[in-house]
């Protein structure tokens, strides 16, 4: 097991509402990276924070948003939520000495998000 | 576009008998591969990485193999056991202002005891 916590382990929401859900990072890590993963697909990259600003992002529009606080947790919110943003979202953590290139990420078990 | 795939999305084999994932990259400016683990309900978990200086990796009954010229990497569990029943993904991470992972789209690993 990571020492990687996310919460809730499970959320159902409806379409158009807001959703926010929390990561802990493993001791000793300032990186953490938010993936979504859909059913039966590998994870996609959502974005990174580190040093609690933004260092990097995917393929997401801009209602997908995150924060990263000094002890190096973070959040993801999700606005005016649509059907297709149901899937497992997980959070990552790592060490970066720059915020360029890190250590092996190590994943939280996950955050299944339903909208109905 | 740039992706990372895999070649069998579904793997079978005997316990006891040796395993191979195969995985295939596009983008060969990357420098750092790694294999992760994914059991029903949890997170991917780290096995092995290797980086592009390296042609061969081995770990605990666990070896990946990087072949540059063809861009394709694989992954080999020795004495597969229930244990191993997973999904297993390839990642690459490019080279980029950030750390950013790619990950296929999975090989889905069976046991049969």
């Amino acid at each position: 097991e990571t020492g990687v916590t996310q919460s809730p382990t499970h959320l159902i929401k409806t379409r158009g509402q807001q959703v926010t859900l929390r990561c802990s990072s493993q001791s000793g890590h300032n990186t953490v990276s938010w993936y979504q993963q859909a059913l039966g697909q590998g994870p996609q990259f959502i974005f990174q924070y580190y040093r609690e600003e933004e260092n990097g992002r995917g393929n997401f529009p801009p209602r997908f948003s995150g924060l990263q606080f000094p002890n190096y947790s973070s959040e993801l919110n999700v606005n005016a939520l649509e059907l297709d943003d149901s899937a497992l979202y997980l959070c990552a953590s790592s060490f970066s000495t720059s915020g360029r290139r890190a250590d092996t990420q190590y994943f939280g078990p996950g955050t299944r998000l339903t909208v109905l | 576009g740039e992706s990372v795939g895999l070649h069998l999305p579904t793997l079978s084999v005997q316990e006891g008998d040796n395993s191979i994932i195969n995985c295939a990259y596009s983008n060969s400016a990357s420098d750092y591969f790694i294999w992760y683990k994914q059991e029903s309900g949890k997170g991917p978990q780290f096995i092995i990485d290797i980086r592009s200086n390296m042609d061969k990796r081995q770990g605990q009954r666990v070896t990946v193999l990087l072949n540059k010229t063809v861009k394709h990497l694989s992954l080999q569990i020795a004495a597969t056991q229930p244990g191993d029943s997973a999904v297993y993904f390839c990642a690459e991470n490019r080279k980029t202002s950030y750390d950013k992972v790619i990950f296929g789209p999975g090989t889905s690993l069976s046991v049969i005891p």
